[in-house]
């Protein structure tokens, strides 16, 4: 069954700290994959995304993600984050076979000022 | 208008009861998703509509929910004889095209937050 897995639930940094959130979908064939972020309050919106080309993504707000094919991944990173990124980052597939998109179950990030 | 929106936004209602949700998308996006947000969960995928059809009912947690969309526009989520567990925000989110493929890239409403007692 396609799937993806978020492993971090909940993830507590310093400011100035790296980050990486771990992302691993299950294998369908030719994907899309994005990163979308919810703000305290706030709707959803995309972080960024991958449809083919170079591996490493970049998106708003200093934040990249990498695709690793053979891994099945699409981590999320930010080598210096701020007390403002403190949301709720989800990782998603679309499986082109499907245009269904399929959301992880999320990652709480707070930073401590 | 300039984004997806939904209404209500907030619904209380009593075991039993039948509601409605509504989600109008941004205008000329062909494709619409509804996914449901409980507390401490991630975005449980409900539903997906391309134009007015439905290829993927497969989310719809049971035949209490039913959701349609007519003129490739307006799509309203129904949830039937409403149980306590059906509380949740449930979101609602479109998706225009590129070329002939549906892009993936997802805009998002605020969301209706659904309480049943």
């Amino acid at each position: 069954a396609q799937s993806v897995s978020q492993h971090n639930h909940h993830v507590i940094l310093s400011e100035a700290a790296s980050l990486e959130l771990g992302c691993n979908y299950s294998y369908g064939g030719t994907v899309n994959l994005f990163w979308y972020v919810q703000y305290p309050g706030q709707h959803l919106q995309l972080l960024l995304k991958y449809f083919s080309g170079d591996p490493l993504v970049k998106g708003i707000k200093g934040f990249e993600a990498e695709f690793i094919k053979s891994k099945f991944s699409f981590n999320l990173r930010k080598p210096s984050v701020q007390w403002s990124d403190t949301a709720e980052y989800f990782c998603a597939v679309m499986y082109s076979s499907a245009s269904k998109i399929i959301f992880g179950s999320g990652t709480r990030l707070s930073i401590r000022p | 208008g300039a984004g997806v929106s939904q209404s209500p936004s907030n619904k209380v209602t009593e075991k039993g009861k039948d509601v409605e949700l509504r989600c109008d998308p941004i205008s000329g996006h062909t494709a619409l998703y509804w996914y449901r947000q409980s507390l401490g969960q991630g975005l449980e995928f409900l539903i997906y509509f391309q134009g007015n059809s439905a290829p993927d009912k497969s989310g719809l947690p049971s035949d209490r929910f039913s959701a349609e969309r007519t003129g490739g526009s307006v799509s309203t989520l129904t949830i039937q004889r409403t149980q306590q567990e059906d509380s949740a925000v449930y979101l609602c989110a479109s998706s225009g095209r590129d070329g002939r493929s549906n892009t993936g890239e997802l805009f998002f409403g605020e969301g209706s937050r659904l309480t049943v007692l």
